[in-house]
C-alpha cells in the first residue's frame, strides 16, 4: 500500500513570496505519477502539475514547479510570485501504473492549507 | 474539470434518510473513482468502479452505502439511513481507463442535519 505524506496542515505567506509545499511518499512501485492538486473554496479539484516518475526533469507549470527527488520519496511544491488566488487547500497524490498499464487508484496526503496574505 | 459533473453540489438531508449522489464522468471515460473528504482529513478513496463493474470497494464503508455505474446513465453512490458522520464532500473523478490522469467533479456537499 501507498502513503502519502504532507507534514504542514497550514502555511501563510505574504503575496509575491515564493512558498514550497512538501510532500513525502513511500511505494514499493517504480513507475508511478504524482500530482499536486489545489482545491480552492469552490471545493473544485483542479490538478496543478504532475511528475512522471521515470522523468528526471522537474515539471513546471508557469509559477509552480517541483522538486521530484526520487531516491528520498519526496515530491514539493514550489509556488513563485504568490498571488491571491493561489489561497486553496493543497493535495498532493499518487498513483501506481502496472505493469499492465493499469492505474491504480490516486493516494492523497491530508492536504495543506495554504494562506496568501496581502 | 468542468467535464466531470456531480449532482447535486449541495445535499441537506435528515437522519435516517437515503442520499443519493451523482457522478456524469467526461466523455469516453469509462472508469470512475468515488472519494470522501471528511472535515479536517483529506480525501479518502470509497470505490473505483467501472461501467457494470465494481473494481475495488476496499474503501467503502460496509454498511449503508453502495456504489453503480451502469452502462447507461451516470454513476450513482448511495448512502442509506444517513447519521451526521456521513456529513462530508464526496467527489467523483473519471478517467479514460489507464495511463491517465484522474479528472475531479466540483464534488457534493452533504449535510447530514
Amino acid at each position: 500500500a501507498q502513503t502519502v505524506t504532507q507534514s504542514q496542515p497550514e502555511m501563510s505567506v505574504q503575496e509575491a513570496e515564493t512558498v514550497t509545499l512538501s510532500c513525502t511518499y513511500d511505494t514499493s512501485e517504480s513507475n508511478y505519477y504524482l500530482f499536486w492538486y489545489k482545491q480552492p473554496p469552490s471545493r473544485q479539484m483542479i490538478l496543478v502539475i504532475r511528475q512522471e516518475a521515470y522523468k528526471q526533469q522537474n515539471a513546471t507549470e508557469n509559477r509552480f514547479s517541483v522538486n521530484f527527488q526520487k531516491a528520498a520519496k519526496s515530491f514539493s511544491l514550489k509556488i513563485s510570485d504568490s498571488q491571491l488566488g493561489d489561497t486553496a487547500m493543497y493535495f498532493c497524490a499518487f498513483m501506481a501504473m502496472y505493469s499492465g498499464g493499469g492505474a491504480d487508484g490516486l493516494t492523497f496526503g491530508k492536504g495543506t492549507h495554504l494562506i496568501i496574505q496581502p | 474539470n468542468a467535464g466531470v459533473m456531480q449532482n447535486p453540489r449541495h445535499l441537506v438531508r435528515r437522519r435516517g434518510q437515503e442520499a443519493r449522489l451523482r457522478c456524469s464522468p467526461m466523455k469516453g471515460h469509462s472508469h470512475v473513482y468515488w472519494y470522501r473528504q471528511l472535515p479536517e482529513e483529506g480525501l479518502k478513496f470509497m470505490v473505483y468502479l467501472q461501467k457494470e463493474n465494481i473494481i475495488d470497494e476496499s474503501g467503502m464503508p460496509k454498511e449503508r452505502f453502495s456504489a453503480e455505474f451502469p452502462k447507461e446513465g451516470p454513476s450513482i453512490l448511495r448512502i442509506q439511513q444517513v447519521v451526521r458522520g456521513d456529513s462530508a464532500a464526496y467527489f467523483c473523478a473519471s478517467v479514460a481507463g489507464a495511463n491517465t490522469e484522474a479528472f475531479f467533479g466540483q464534488g457534493t456537499r452533504l449535510t447530514v442535519v
